[in-house]
């Protein structure tokens, strides 16, 4: 079964610019959770989505949004990017929502620059 | 808001030593993991905790659930070089759908041989 893979793996934005990052869960797997990581703060949550709807949202500004679709992909974007937005964006996916079997994707490094 | 603290933010250790990690909260938490990251990957779980004092081991690891509920820690034997990474933990409050997870900001793992 292939893992939790994520796409772009790398990306370089400039300050201002939006971008999308997407994610595409274990087969079966209806849930997905977005991370942002970085070395000060740590793991944060973001948003999980199942079943295309938005099921739970961390503290972070609008510019952050996401949304699932009906194969269970997801797409996380933000705008109007800042510099405080360079982090590692983790998906972990997982069969239902609220389930502690998350399986985490190797990440998207983002740099704004 | 809810916050993990894992201290030190790094630790160096000889091969074949044992090490332990704590995690500490002064919020209650229902249900504590602990994750291991290697570098260029996501984290991967290591151990699920669900009830208060419990004890529980896989492999050379063993975890603890804090009695009072609001803290945690995760014993290594034996140390190999293979053990190498970031260690998390997280905790969760609620169960089931909606519910999200909480991380520490980790604790950088190195084994001299």
């Amino acid at each position: 079964k292939a893992g939790v893979t994520q796409t772009p793996r790398y990306l370089i934005k400039t300050r201002g610019q939006q971008v999308t990052l997407s994610c595409s869960p274990i087969s079966g797997h209806r849930s997905v959770s977005w991370y942002q990581q970085t070395p000060g703060q740590g793991l944060q949550f973001l948003f999980e989505y199942f079943s295309e709807t938005q099921r739970n949202k961390g503290n972070f500004p609008g510019r952050f949004s996401g949304r699932q679709f009906s194969n269970s992909r997801s797409e996380m974007n933000v705008s109007t990017l800042e510099l405080g937005d360079s982090a590692l964006y983790l998906c972990a996916s997982s069969p239902t929502s609220g389930s502690l079997s998350q399986y985490f994707g190797p990440g998207t490094r983002l740099t704004v620059t | 808001g809810q916050q993990l603290n894992q201290s030190p933010q790094s630790m160096f250790i000889q091969e074949g030593e044992d090490v332990s990690m704590n995690c500490t909260s002064s919020s209650i938490f229902n249900t504590w993991l602990w994750y291991k990251q290697d570098p260029g990957e996501g984290p991967v779980l290591l151990i699920a905790l669900y009830k208060a004092g419990e004890l529980t081991s896989n492999g050379r690891l063993t975890a603890q659930f804090g009695i009072t509920r609001k803290d945690s820690f995760l014993n290594i034997s034996a140390s190999i070089p293979s053990d190498v990474g970031i260690y998390f933990c997280a905790g969760r409050v609620n169960t089931g759908a909606n519910s999200k997870l909480t991380f520490g900001k980790g604790i950088t793992l190195s084994v001299r041989p």
